[in-house]
């Protein structure tokens, strides 16, 4: 079964600082991988995607993901967060189509 | 366009009352999926479809759950009976055949 490891429950970094979320995998295929982002009283909006070809993809609001299949990880990372980029991350696994597997998050907290 | 809409946004119900949730796709999108998401945790799939037809039910908890989308449009997810275990959010995504899934901003649900 498909599951996705999210190490960090909670990051505090300062604004204008580069901001790295970790994610780890585990499937037994080639991955469907994705970062979805949750802000306080929102639905889930969809930062990023990984299907297959260049393992670094870029993303909305300034984001991008490394996809490594020999760590199985596809971080989520950002040169320079922003106050709003305040919320909480989540990393998922899919199989075409199908469900979706998703980690159980990161809150990424902002500090001035 | 219109995003994924779910009605109602809150819903407060008596222990072993029965609720329906609503989830209107995007319009056109052949795939419809529900997850539960409890405080603190990742969305946890319950349920999907292809247009009417009911893909995968192996998420659902127990047979107290069901859902239905009868004309390939809205859905509906049906807990019957409700438990106070039953409070959580409850997503409604949709996707096309790009494998991405939109998110719908969810239904609270409170079983008191």
């Amino acid at each position: 079964a498909q599951s996705v490891t999210q190490p960090d429950i909670h990051i505090t970094v300062s604004e204008g600082a580069s901001l790295e979320l970790r994610c780890n995998y585990s499937y037994g295929a080639t991955p469907y991988l994705f970062w979805y982002v949750q802000s306080p009283g929102q639905g889930l909006q969809l930062l990023l995607k990984y299907f297959s070809g260049d393992t670094l993809v870029q993303g909305i609001k300034g984001f991008e993901a490394e996809f490594k299949r020999s760590q199985s990880s596809f971080n989520l990372r950002k040169p320079s967060v922003h106050w709003s980029d305040a919320a909480e991350y989540f990393c998922a696994v899919g199989e075409g189509n199908e469900k979706l597997t998703f980690g159980t998050g990161t809150r990424l907290t902002i500090i001035p | 366009g219109a995003g994924v809409s779910q009605s109602p946004r809150y819903k407060v119900t008596k222990r072993g009352q029965d609720v329906a949730l609503r989830c209107d796709p995007i319009s056109g999108h052949v795939s419809l999926y529900w997850y539960r998401q409890a405080l603190g945790q990742g969305p946890e799939f319950l349920t999907y479809f292809n247009y009417e037809a009911q893909q995968d039910k192996s998420g659902l908890p127990n047979d107290r759950f069901s859902a239905e989308r009868p004309e390939g449009s809205i859905s509906t997810l049906t807990i019957q009976r409700t438990e106070q275990r039953d409070s959580a959010m409850y997503r409604c995504a949709s996707s096309s055949n790009s494998y991405e899934q939109y998110f719908g901003p969810g239904t609270r649900l409170t079983v008191t």
